[in-house]
């Protein structure tokens, strides 16, 4: 069936230090990938997303790119902060409001050491 | 404008009992859904409604079942609990957004539920 897998599943990283996760989807047909944090206790929430036909999408300190080849699409945090320390979830999404389905990858925990 | 609002928080409920998980939007979206979480499996989602009056199954619908009467409720029953039930649910709207060419969905606040 149709999923999405995220790796790492946990990832630790330094304070300043550059953080990347990583999703593959299955489905070749998905158009819409967004990205959830979800901080300890708290509703995910969306931090950034990217459409089929753009290959990199900046915001800030957080970008995501992706390879429709390849069926990747990946997270990354420039100069973490202790404030990133939350779970992250990718999601590969297609169809029209109403009959759309949106996968979840399982989560990433990302630890910012200070 | 407080967005998804659930009810209750927390609940401990026990095996064979029922309950229902309330949920309340104020912005007039038209698609609902429900979610659950769990640990290493992430976001599954259970039931959905695209408008009052039409619902329909998600990936993991069993031991769930909903209604939609108006565009602002949309609540969740367990007629019968399991603690295989036992999980974090998110009642959730959904929006297209034109900018970003793809459907948002906005989460509630959770629902922390044990069965025992």
């Amino acid at each position: 069936g149709e999923n999405v897998e995220q790796h790492p599943s946990t990832l630790s990283v330094q304070e300043g230090d550059s953080a990347v996760i990583k999703c593959t989807y299955s489905d070749s047909a998905s158009n819409y990938f967004p990205w959830y944090k979800q901080e300890l206790g708290k509703r995910p929430q969306l931090i950034i997303d990217i459409r089929s036909n753009v290959g990199e999408k900046k915001d800030q300190r957080i970008a995501v790119t992706l390879n429709k080849t390849a069926k990747h699409f990946s997270l990354h945090i420039t100069e973490t902060q202790p404030e990133d320390s939350a779970v992250y979830f990718c999601a590969a999404s297609k169809g029209i409001l109403g009959t759309y389905k949106y996968i979840f990858g399982t989560g990433t925990r990302l630890k910012v050491l200070a | 404008n407080a967005g998804v609002t659930q009810t209750p928080k927390f609940h401990i409920l026990k095996t064979g009992q029922s309950m229902t998980l309330q949920c309340a939007q104020d912005m007039n979206h038209g698609y609902l859904s429900w979610y659950r979480q769990d640990p290493g499996m992430g976001l599954r989602r259970i039931h959905y409604s695209v408008a009052a009056g039409i619902t329909d199954k998600g990936e993991v619908p069993d031991g769930y079942n909903v209604s939609r009467s108006n565009t602002e409720d949309f609540p969740l029953r367990l007629e019968s609990a399991a603690p295989s039930q036992t999980s974090v649910y998110f009642c959730a709207s959904s929006f297209y957004r034109q900018a970003s060419g793809g459907n948002t969905i906005y989460f509630g606040e959770g629902s922390w539920l044990t069965v025992v």
